[in-house]
């Protein structure tokens, strides 16, 4: 299975400012997703990053608020601008290695805990 | 059920015990149930995949069940082990989405 560097692991944030988390996978994916867990929530999608287009956002996330890249099939970025408190949560990348079916495993990175003050 | 639900919430076990959790989801266009352990500051560790009702699958000393009729999923911890300590979540994937949605996962202590 896929092997994802997350970086920062962990960041303390001025409200009002931008914080872009990178992910890094040691192979070719066709599909990474973007996920936040606020404090007491569960996982939750916020976007789908495809190579080459735009990335598909869930409802209520939006592209000014949390723009994305992905300029290979290995590498992603999800930027959390404008921050406030409220941003305060885990934000993980994950890929999936089989078609855009459920039913394979995805492989997670180990997250940024991102805390807003 | 609309939602993915966890229970309990939390809970302590003594090293030694086997322990058991509960995962609900939407039965209707129901096509994957996903079984993740999450320790602190790690990534999630994918423990089973599970499609077809009844299924059952094992790894080790943990095991989890599937019902896709009713709408439930079972995982068991046979002899906990402070190791186990984590958090186990599940997710539910419907059919034609790669969309998983989660539940808020069981917080498990192995007391030594």
């Amino acid at each position: 299975s896929a092997v994802i560097s997350q970086k920062p692991s962990r960041d303390i944030c001025q409200r009002g400012t931008s914080l872009t988390i990178q992910c890094q996978v040691d192979s070719q994916v066709t599909m990474m997703f973007w996920y936040r867990q606020q404090p007491g929530q569960s996982l939750t999608l916020i976007a789908t990053a495809n190579q080459g287009s735009e990335a598909t956002y869930e409802s209520g996330f939006v592209i000014d608020k949390f723009p994305i890249s992905r300029p290979n099939l290995t590498f992603s970025t999800l930027t959390v601008s404008n921050m406030s408190p409220e941003d305060s949560s885990i934000y993980l990348c994950s890929v999936t290695h089989g078609t855009a079916r459920a039913n394979y495993g995805y492989t997670f990175g180990s997250g940024t805990r991102l805390t807003v003050v | 059920i609309l939602n993915v639900e966890q229970s309990p919430q939390s809970l302590h076990v003594q090293e030694g015990d086997s322990t058991n959790f509960t995962c609900s989801f939407p039965s209707s266009n129901f096509y994957a149930l996903h079984w993740y352990r999450w320790e602190t500051a790690k990534s999630p560790e994918a423990l089973f995949v599970m499609t077809l009702n009844g299924d059952e699958k094992k790894k080790g000393r943990i095991s989890a069940t599937l019902n896709t009729k009713e709408g439930y999923s079972y995982l068991y911890i046979k002899g906990s082990q402070p190791e186990d300590s984590a958090t186990y979540l599940c997710a539910s994937a419907g059919a034609g989405s790669y969309q998983l949605t989660f539940g808020k996962g069981t917080k498990l202590s192995v007391i030594p």
